[in-house]
């Protein structure tokens, strides 16, 4: 079946260090997005890539880091310069020519 | 910017009645709506969508209503389920064929009682 899996489910990061959030999708999409959600809040977008080799800044990118060198993966990085981390991180994909996005099923980040 | 908005957090229905979540936007060239359906711990799920050119579109159970004179938005859901328990979202972009980006809505947690 096609879709988007996203991968761990759950991730617990330590002050100071970097991890980094897969999200592969076999839809053939062309775009691909990160979303941030924390408690009792709607999905803010971190970064954004139309095509592979390039993307763009979301609304709260700072902090995060990612790279499109493939079609079917989106990984995102959270540096240790992204001070609040704690969250549930959703990506999503896109068909090119229409809105029908599809979401993985979310990773979720707590620091310890 | 532009921001999608929704008007009550939370909505409590008995099962069986059917519930209204309401949706305000405030960006004027708005053409493509979207609500989606979160559950707990899952990603967003596509329910119904609806282009500007319309205002009202029906699917299972679900009808969306669009009222452009007030950016207005609801969702509909007809004799509710227990499985209608959720986040619901709603989300718009200024073109259903370009490369906007959707802005989503804070959401509507939806409780369905037994």
């Amino acid at each position: 079946d096609g879709g988007i899996t996203q991968s761990p489910k759950y991730l617990f990061r330590k002050e100071g260090q970097n991890v980094t959030l897969s999200c592969e999708q076999n839809l053939n999409h062309d775009a691909m997005y990160w979303y941030r959600q924390d408690p009792g809040q709607g999905l803010r977008l971190i970064y954004y890539s139309q095509i592979v080799n390039d993307f763009q800044k979301g609304d709260i990118a700072e902090g995060y880091s990612v790279s499109r060198e493939k079609k079917e993966s989106f990984p995102l990085t959270v540096t240790s310069a992204q001070k609040n981390p704690t969250a549930f991180y959703l990506c999503a994909s896109r068909s090119g020519g229409s809105y029908g996005y599809t979401f993985g099923s979310g990773t979720r980040l707590t620091v310890v | 910017g532009e921001s999608v908005g929704l008007h009550l957090p939370t909505l409590s229905v008995q099962e069986g009645d059917n519930s209204i979540i309401n949706c305000a936007y405030s960006n004027s060239a708005s053409d493509y709506f979207i609500w989606y359906k979160q559950e707990s711990g899952k990603g967003p799920q596509f329910i119904i969508d609806i282009r500007s050119n319309m205002d009202k579109r029906q699917g299972q159970r679900v009808t969306v209503l669009l009222n452009k004179t007030v950016k207005h938005l609801s969702l509909q859901i007809a004799a509710t389920q227990p499985g209608d328990s959720a986040v619901y979202f709603c989300a718009e972009t200024p073109s259903y064929f370009g490369n906007e980006k959707l802005t989503f809505g804070t959401g509507t947690r939806l409780t369905i009682i037994p």
